[in-house]
């Protein structure tokens, strides 16, 4: 069985300071892994993924994420956080037709 | 490059009347397409996906139904709505992230939120 865990659900950050959104997977062989991130009433956005290669995804917007295999997670990060930011993030993992999702993390970035 | 519509964006209705959501994608040919629904502006949870024309797979039986009648087309419905079934759909293809991406990416439409008085 496939699963995705996301520790948190809100997450404060002041601007300009470093952000992290927390994903941890549970998935057997090797994982596929998204993340997206959701604006309020609006569909989600895809931000990066992880299929295999390098350890760090750049995605849109300046965020990146580093999968970490000995800890299973999938942490979403961006060194410097903009008010425009805030939004709800969530961690993904599955392939084409069965994808499961976190149950989302609030971000916060507070002037 | 592709879009995703859904219409309507907002949707009343009351219990016992049916529904029809509709989900079209442009600028690809043969796509996967998948409804969500997502409950408390929190988890998602796949309703159906389709791999073609008139193909349906149902992840959650429930009360409501999906067609694909044409390629790039896909419809949500309901013969008679539930107070359970508001939410906030989504409609979802599978696409390539840049051109060297093999398609394995869901991309999502703006969504209908539906309230069910």
């Amino acid at each position: 069985a496939q699963s995705v865990a996301q520790p948190e659900d809100q997450v404060n950050v002041a601007e300009g300071n470093p952000l992290t959104v927390k994903c941890t997977y549970s998935v057997s062989g090797n994982p596929y892994l998204f993340w997206y991130v959701q604006y309020p009433n609006r569909g989600l956005q895809f931000l990066l993924k992880y299929i295999t290669g390098d350890n760090l995804v750049k995605g849109s917007y300046g965020f990146e994420a580093e999968f970490n295999k000995s800890q299973t997670s999938f942490h979403l990060k961006k060194p410097s956080a903009l008010v425009s930011d805030s939004a709800l993030y969530f961690c993904a993992s599955g392939g084409a037709n069965n994808l499961f999702f976190g149950t989302g993390t609030r971000l916060t970035v507070i002037p | 490059s592709q879009t995703i519509h859904q219409w309507p964006a907002t949707l009343v209705q009351p219990v016992g009347s049916p529904l029809s959501l509709e989900c079209t994608v442009e600028g690809t040919s043969n796509p996967n397409l998948y409804w969500y629904r997502q409950a408390a502006g929190r988890g998602l949870q796949l309703l159906f996906y389709s791999v073609g024309i008139g193909q349906i797979s149902s992840e959650v039986p429930q009360n409501l139904s999906a067609s694909r009648p044409q390629d790039r087309q896909f419809i949500l419905s309901s013969k008679k709505l539930l107070l359970s079934d508001s939410g906030f759909y989504l409609c979802a293809w599978l696409g390539a992230a840049d051109t060297k991406d093999i398609g394995d990416t869901q991309y999502f439409g703006p969504g209908t939120r539906l309230t069910v008085l």
